[in-house]
């Protein structure tokens, strides 16, 4: 079974317009971190957010929101006033249990923003 | 530009050769991660080194192997390459096992003909 299931393949915004990503993600474990990605065209991976699923808020980084909705196991992006440059690949990860785990990945959305 | 090393960013070879990533982590980090990203099976993980001890090991290939040295860099061996290894090979590295966030390099994009 996905572990990550990103249902959005492809996304369009107008600029300074909001955008939400949507993300799921399956499993039993009571301590799990839920991480999104941004993949620009020139290929690196840049780390946006992070939720501990006990945090109690959302977490946010500048335009960048976490909608985390534990009982729908759902940690939708919200990407607030979009640019240009956030035109990529977007992915939502997830790593399990405290332990060693490793960081897994759903397929991503890619995102363009129109001017 | 993260702190993550990785070369060659590109790299064109044979079907049968072997080939050599490598990837200085962010200064400091002592946790190395291995990940391919092919446009079928999306990001995988491969493998992850910890101080030069291998800690764990995901969907690796027995044709690929790495390792981390002393000086905390890391390698990723490719061998016998087929056709269907073409893709993108990150690095990533954190500070400890457990760390939250990991910190990934450029990627070195590997198309083998």
């Amino acid at each position: 079974a996905q572990k990550i299931t990103q249902t959005q393949p492809g996304m369009f915004v107008q600029e300074k317009e909001a955008v939400t990503l949507d993300c799921t993600y399956d499993t039993s474990d009571q301590s799990y971190g839920l991480f999104w990605y941004k993949q620009p065209s020139s290929g690196e991976m840049i780390f946006l957010i992070y939720q501990g699923s006990y945090d109690e808020q959302n977490a946010t980084e500048g335009r960048y929101s976490l909608n985390f909705q534990k009982a729908r196991k759902s940690a939708n992006l919200v990407i607030s006033a979009s640019q240009l440059g956030d035109s990529a690949m977007y992915f939502c990860a997830m790593r399990e249990g405290r332990g060693n785990t490793p960081l897994v990945f759903g397929k991503g959305t890619r995102l363009s923003v129109i001017a | 530009d993260s702190g993550v090393t990785q070369t060659p960013k590109h790299l064109i070879t044979a079907t049968g050769q072997r080939v050599t990533l490598r990837c200085s982590p962010r200064s400091g980090d002592l946790s190395v991660y291995w990940y391919q990203q092919s446009l079928d099976q999306g990001l995988q993980f491969l493998i992850q080194y910890y101080n030069g001890e291998e800690r764990a090991k995901g969907n690796i290939l027995e044709r690929f192997s790495a390792q981390q040295f002393p000086d905390l860099h890391s390698e990723l061996n490719l061998s016998s390459l087929e056709l269907g290894d073409s893709a993108l090979y990150f690095c990533a590295s954190s500070l400890t096992i457990g760390a939250n966030v990991l910190t990934f390099g450029a990627g070195s994009r590997l198309t083998v003909l």
